[in-house]
C-alpha cells in the first residue's frame, strides 16, 4: 500500500525557515517523480514544485522560486521542501504527491495527509 | 501561471448529470493531454478521478468521465448520488514544465 506521510509543519515568523519532510513507502520510491501541492485555508490547490525522479530536474512555481528548494533523498524514501524567508501568503496546508508514470508530466496519484505551515508573528 | 477557469459553483439532483468545465490556453489544457480532476471532501486530501484527459483510474466509479476540446477540458458525472458533494480541481502540465491547478468547483447535490 502506497503511503505518503508529510511532517515538518509548523508556527513560524515571517522571514524564518521551515524544512517539510515526506516520507514514502509501498512503491519503489527512486522510479518516480514526486510534487508539493499547498492548499491555503478556505482555498483551493497551489502547486508548488516538482522534483524528478533521480533529483536531477527540479521545478518552481513563481510564487516561491528563489526562496524555496525540492530536494530528495532516495535512500531514505524521504521528500524535502526547504523553505526559508517565508511570508503570511505561504500559510498553507503542504501536501506531498506522487507523480503517475514515469515522467514528471503525469497526474497525482497519492497524496499525503498534509502538514500545516503558519507563517505569523 | 494563471489558474485554468472553473464555475465556481455547480449542482444537481441525485440521479441527473453535470459537467464542469476548466478552461485553460494552448500553453497548458489545449496543448497537451495530461489535464487531470482531482475531488476533495472537506478536511480530506485530494483524490484523483481523471486523469490524461480521459483515463479513470482503477476504483474509480464509471459514472465520472472526462474529454478536452481546444482549450477547455471537461469532467461529467453522471448518475449524480450524494457522495459525489466536494469541491473538484483540474490540473494541466504547461509549456513552461510546470503545473497550473483550475481555481476550483463546488459541487452540490440538491
Amino acid at each position: 500500500e502506497v503511503q505518503l506521510l508529510d511532517s515538518g509543519g509548523g508556527l513560524v515568523q515571517p522571514g524564518g525557515s521551515l524544512r517539510l519532510s515526506c516520507a514514502a513507502s509501498g512503491f519503489t520510491f527512486s522510479s518516480y517523480a514526486m510534487s508539493w501541492v499547498r492548499q491555503a485555508p478556505g482555498k483551493g490547490l497551489e502547486w508548488v514544485s516538482t522534483i524528478s525522479s533521480s533529483g536531477g530536474g527540479t521545478y518552481y512555481a513563481d510564487s516561491v522560486k528563489g526562496r524555496f528548494t525540492i530536494s530528495r533523498d532516495n535512500s531514505k524514501n524521504t521528500l524535502y521542501l526547504q523553505m526559508n524567508s517565508l511570508r503570511a501568503e505561504d500559510t498553507a496546508l503542504y501536501y506531498c504527491a506522487k507523480i503517475r508514470g514515469s515522467g514528471s508530466l503525469g497526474d497525482f496519484d497519492y497524496w499525503g495527509q498534509g502538514t500545516l505551515v503558519t507563517v505569523s508573528s | 501561471q494563471s489558474a485554468l477557469t472553473q464555475p465556481a459553483s455547480v449542482s444537481g439532483s441525485p440521479g441527473q448529470s453535470i459537467t464542469i468545465s476548466c478552461t485553460g490556453t494552448s500553453s497548458d489544457v489545449g496543448g497537451y493531454n495530461y489535464v487531470s480532476w482531482y475531488q476533495q471532501h472537506p478536511g480530506k486530501a485530494p483524490k484523483v478521478m481523471i486523469y490524461d484527459v480521459s483515463n479513470r483510474p482503477s476504483g474509480v466509479s464509471n459514472r465520472f468521465s472526462g474529454s478536452k476540446s481546444g482549450n477547455t477540458a471537461s469532467l461529467t458525472i453522471s448518475g449524480l448520488q450524494a457522495e459525489d458533494e466536494a469541491d473538484y480541481y483540474c490540473s494541466s502540465h504547461t509549456s513552461s514544465s510546470t503545473r497550473v491547478f483550475g481555481g476550483g468547483t463546488k459541487l452540490t447535490v440538491l
